[in-house]
């Protein structure tokens, strides 16, 4: 069965610091792959995705992600962190079938210290 | 581009009346529409697939005549909590397919039931 595991429930991270948030996944073929991101009482705002091609991503607000097949990973990160990046993270995969259906990960909160 | 709204924010309701929630694509038409449920410091619950003139999918456990579905037109889906208890309060998010694969969010809807 397709799943999604984000290791890291919660992470900090000094301003300017880098940032890896890390995402496993579990899926027979080559999945669809994406990171959002929820502010506290928002919706979710999609920060990257990954179909097909050059296996590192460039999303919006600085950040990236690579797709490493071999690890069944899509990691997220960042080269330097700013404080209005404290929020949840949640990488999903598309599910099988055609349907749209995305399978998200338990999400990881980041908190940014001063 | 890819802006979902929904409507409203939030709603506070006494417990056995009705709710409804209003989600619309606002620069784009959406066949298919989704609806998600988040519990604090939770991930996304989907709760159903609701497509274009068509009934919703519900997925397992998800009370069908509870969550009312209609989708209506190509821009508006929506969700109605009938016969609301408190512990239908919830976060209520939904989100709008394009393509074959990526979703984008509503700023999701807080139902508080008295």
């Amino acid at each position: 069965a397709q799943s999604v595991t984000q290791p890291d429930i919660h992470i900090t991270v000094s301003e300017g610091a880098s940032l890896e948030l890390r995402c496993n996944y579990s899926y027979g073929a080559t999945p669809y792959l994406f990171w959002y991101v929820q502010s506290p009482g928002q919706g979710l705002q999609l920060l990257l995705k990954y179909f097909s091609g050059d296996t590192l991503v460039q999303g919006i607000k600085g950040f990236e992600a690579e797709f490493k097949r071999s690890q069944s990973s899509f990691n997220l990160r960042k080269p330097s962190v700013h404080w209005s990046d404290a929020a949840e993270y949640f990488c999903a995969v598309g599910a099988a079938g055609n349907t749209g259906k995305l399978i998200f990960g338990q999400g990881t909160t980041l908190q940014v210290k001063p | 581009g890819a802006v979902v709204s929904q409507h409203p924010s939030r709603v506070i309701c006494k417990s056995g009346t009705s709710v409804k929630i209003e989600c619309r694509s606002l620069d784009f038409q959406a066949t298919t529409m989704f609806w998600y449920r988040q519990f604090p410091k939770k991930s996304l619950m989907l709760m159903a697939t609701s497509n274009e003139g068509s009934k919703a999918t519900y997925e397992q456990g998800v009370e069908k005549d509870k969550f009312l579905i209609n989708h209506a037109s190509l821009t508006l889906s929506t969700l109605t909590v009938t016969s609301a208890h408190p512990e239908d309060s919830s976060f209520y998010i939904c989100s709008a397919r394009v393509g074959s694969e990526t979703q984008y969010f509503g700023p999701g809807t807080r139902l508080l039931v008295l």
